[in-house]
């Protein structure tokens, strides 16, 4: 069965300190894959999304900036994080052309920009 | 731009009855809607896909409607227990393949009350 791993799930990280989140997808090959982030009682907003290796789309301008190395492997980086950048994390993966299965999402990283 | 609007950001329903949520959306003609069930600190969690051409789909206690006229989508639980309180996100669904990136509501956190 498919499995999706993301960590760390909190985070608590100095103003202007740089990001990594990872987020592994198992049981599957070539997942669409997923970023999103929530702000407190707000919606999820896509911030980047991806098809295959190497081919990222990024929907919001900001600091932050994703890579995916290796085909179930989705990464989110920043280089100097901003308070704004506090929020929660999330990484999905879908199976390309196959909506009915919907969106499964990884279990999220709280991060305190301090 | 595109709006999507969940009736209230909170609702309480006695145990038993059916609860009955909200999703309205303007400037968009999404292919398919999703509904999701995110608890607290947790990701969502897919729960129905409805198509366009599709007035009607259920699952157990569930039921979701969706009228492309009215551009907006109904989401029913029946028989309302405790462990239903979460919140709900209905997520809109672009068309083509390749194409496949969810916008999400703000949701609705569900309170059933014994």
């Amino acid at each position: 069965s498919q499995t999706i791993h993301q960590w760390p799930a909190t985070l608590v990280q100095p103003v202007g300190s740089p990001l990594s989140l990872e987020c592994t997808v198992e049981g599957t090959s070539n997942p669409n894959l997923y970023w999103y982030r929530q702000a407190a009682g707000r919606g999820l907003q896509l911030l980047f999304y991806s098809v295959g290796i190497g081919q990222i789309s990024s929907e919001v301008p900001q600091n932050l900036s994703a890579s995916r190395p290796q085909d179930r492997q989705f990464i989110l980086s920043s280089k100097k994080l901003l308070l704004s950048d506090s929020g929660f994390y999330l990484c999905a993966w879908s199976a390309p052309g196959l909506r009915q299965l919907g969106y499964t999402f990884g279990s999220g990283t709280r991060l305190t920009v301090v | 731009s595109q709006k999507i609007e969940q009736n209230s950001e909170a609702l309480n329903i006695q145990e038993g009855k059916t609860a009955t949520l909200t999703c309205n959306y303007t400037n968009y003609s999404p292919a398919y809607l999703q509904w999701y069930r995110q608890d607290p600190g947790r990701g969502p969690v897919f729960l129905l896909l409805i198509r366009e051409n599709e007035k009607e789909k259920r699952k157990e206690r569930l039921k979701v409607t969706f009228d492309t006229t009215l551009k907006q989508s109904l989401f029913h639980i029946t028989a309302s227990q405790p462990a239903d309180s979460a919140t709900y996100l209905c997520a809109l669904d672009p068309r083509g393949f390749g194409n496949e990136k969810l916008t999400f509501g703000t949701g609705t956190r569900l309170t059933i009350i014994p």
